[in-house]
């Protein structure tokens, strides 16, 4: 079945550092994929999104691109700020409202 | 902007109470959802709804049960709480069709003890 598999953390960086957190996915279809970012005592909010194959999303100096290929829509982000310390979800949507998560990987940014 | 509000922040129960969690939205949304939070495994979907009275089981909807009497509210039940079902709970809505498809919105969450 579908699913979204992302690299286990916590991820400890140092401020201006550059971020990568895999994710990877398994879908039969075409689906669209997200990724959800959770402040600490918040709920998740979209951060960005890629709706078909070489999409970019990009958000907050955040970016990811949908690789078919690969399977894959690894988030990216240049330099690092102790306000990004957050979990960060990757997901994929399938037939209009099928969801699915992954597991979550939370980020710690030291100053 | 959008807003999906969570009824308690946070609840403790004993096993074998019923436990109701409300959810309201004021975006005319379509669909809403219910997950599950837990540490390691992420969102757990639990139960959505894409209109009024309908409903469809989630992954794990063992232990829950929902209603959606009216469009903007759904409401997840626990009809005997267990120590097991001690987590967050999420509440989501979204539309089906238009720009902005796809994009969940999430309350603040609900967290759950079961003593």
């Amino acid at each position: 079945g579908d699913s979204v598999t992302q690299m286990e953390g916590p991820v400890t960086l140092s401020e201006e550092a550059f971020l990568t957190i895999n994710c990877t996915y398994t879908a039969t279809g075409y689906p669209s994929l997200f990724w959800y970012v959770q402040y600490p005592g918040e709920g998740l909010q979209l951060l960005l999104k890629a709706t078909k194959a070489d999409d970019k999303g990009s958000n907050k100096g955040f970016e990811a691109t949908y690789r078919k290929e690969t399977t894959s829509f690894h988030l990216e982000k240049g330099s690092v700020q102790v306000s990004d310390s957050a979990v960060y979800f990757c997901a994929l949507l399938y037939n209009f409202n099928k969801f699915y998560f992954g597991s979550g990987t939370k980020l710690n940014v030291k100053p | 902007d959008v807003k999906v509000t969570q009824s308690s922040r946070y609840l403790v129960k004993r096993t074998g109470e019923k436990v109701f969690l409300e959810c309201v939205q004021d975006m005319d949304h379509e669909n809403m959802f219910w997950y599950r939070q837990d540490p390691g495994l992420g969102l757990r979907l639990i139960y959505f709804s894409y209109d009024v009275k309908m409903k469809e089981k989630g992954d794990i909807p063992e232990g829950y049960s929902v209603s959606r009497e009216k469009k903007e509210r759904f409401s997840l039940i626990l009809e005997s709480a267990s120590t097991n079902q001690t987590s967050m709970y999420l509440c989501a809505s979204s539309f089906i069709w238009g720009a902005n498809t796809g994009e969940l919105f999430f309350g603040e969450g609900s967290r759950l003890t079961v003593l």
